[in-house]
């Protein structure tokens, strides 16, 4: 069973609006989630992280929400550039340390 | 970059064959996972090391055996590859495991026919 789940296989957005990607988990022993971003033939690279603890994380144009009670988190890119284009994975780990992805959601920015 | 290579890049191999894959770094991490990525799944845990000799399953474990005999290195093994196999295989390295950023290889793709 998928623990981490980002039921939105694509989204598209206009340059300069908002992008706003979702991702669901199970588990409720995970206690520190981070956004990867991939383009294609390339490894995954990391995007932005958040503490349980922690409601909101900041990067830049880049936000991650936490909502613990839904069980939820979403990354917000404003504004959204074709440079985001891009499948972005959301990952959790709990204190055993081993990370667990969603599907993904392939993101495109239209200029 | 992260110094973390994946070897080979690109495989084919038939069904039934041992094929090995290996993971090497050069950033002293303790923690290195194998990964595959398939359409519809993201990336799935295969099996993951938390230090030399230290290794444990995970979600998508069967058919694959791993060892780590030295920190710099993480081999993956099909002991004996099926079509279902088929996918592309991403190697992680992580400072202090799930709780820090991890680097991913360019990965591997392995083709069972």
């Amino acid at each position: 069973d998928q623990q981490v789940k980002q039921n939105s296989p694509s989204l598209s957005v206009q340059e300069g609006r908002i992008s706003i990607l979702n991702c669901d988990y199970t588990n409720s022993m995970f206690d520190y989630f981070l956004w990867y971003k991939k383009y294609p033939a390339e490894g995954p690279t990391f995007l932005i992280s958040i503490s349980s603890i922690k409601d909101k994380n900041e990067d830049g144009r880049f936000t991650v929400f936490l909502n613990k009670s839904a069980k939820h988190l979403s990354l917000h890119i404003v504004p959204s550039q074709p440079g985001d284009s891009a499948v972005y994975f959301c990952a959790a780990s709990g204190n055993n340390n081993d990370m667990r992805f969603g599907a993904g959601t392939r993101l495109t920015v239209k200029p | 970059d992260a110094g973390i290579t994946q070897s080979p890049r690109h495989k084919v191999t038939e069904t039934g064959t041992p094929v090995t894959l290996r993971c090497h770094q050069t950033e002293n991490h303790r923690y290195m996972y194998w990964y595959r990525q398939d359409p519809g799944h993201g990336l799935r845990l295969i099996h993951y090391s938390y230090g030399v000799k230290d290794t444990d399953k995970g979600e998508v474990s069967d058919g694959y055996s791993v060892s780590r005999s030295k920190t710099e290195d993480f081999l993956l093994t099909l002991e004996s590859a099926t079509s279902s196999q088929t996918s592309v295989y991403f190697c992680a390295i992580s400072y202090q495991g799930g709780n820090t950023e991890a680097f991913f290889g360019q990965g591997t793709r392995l083709t069972v026919v």
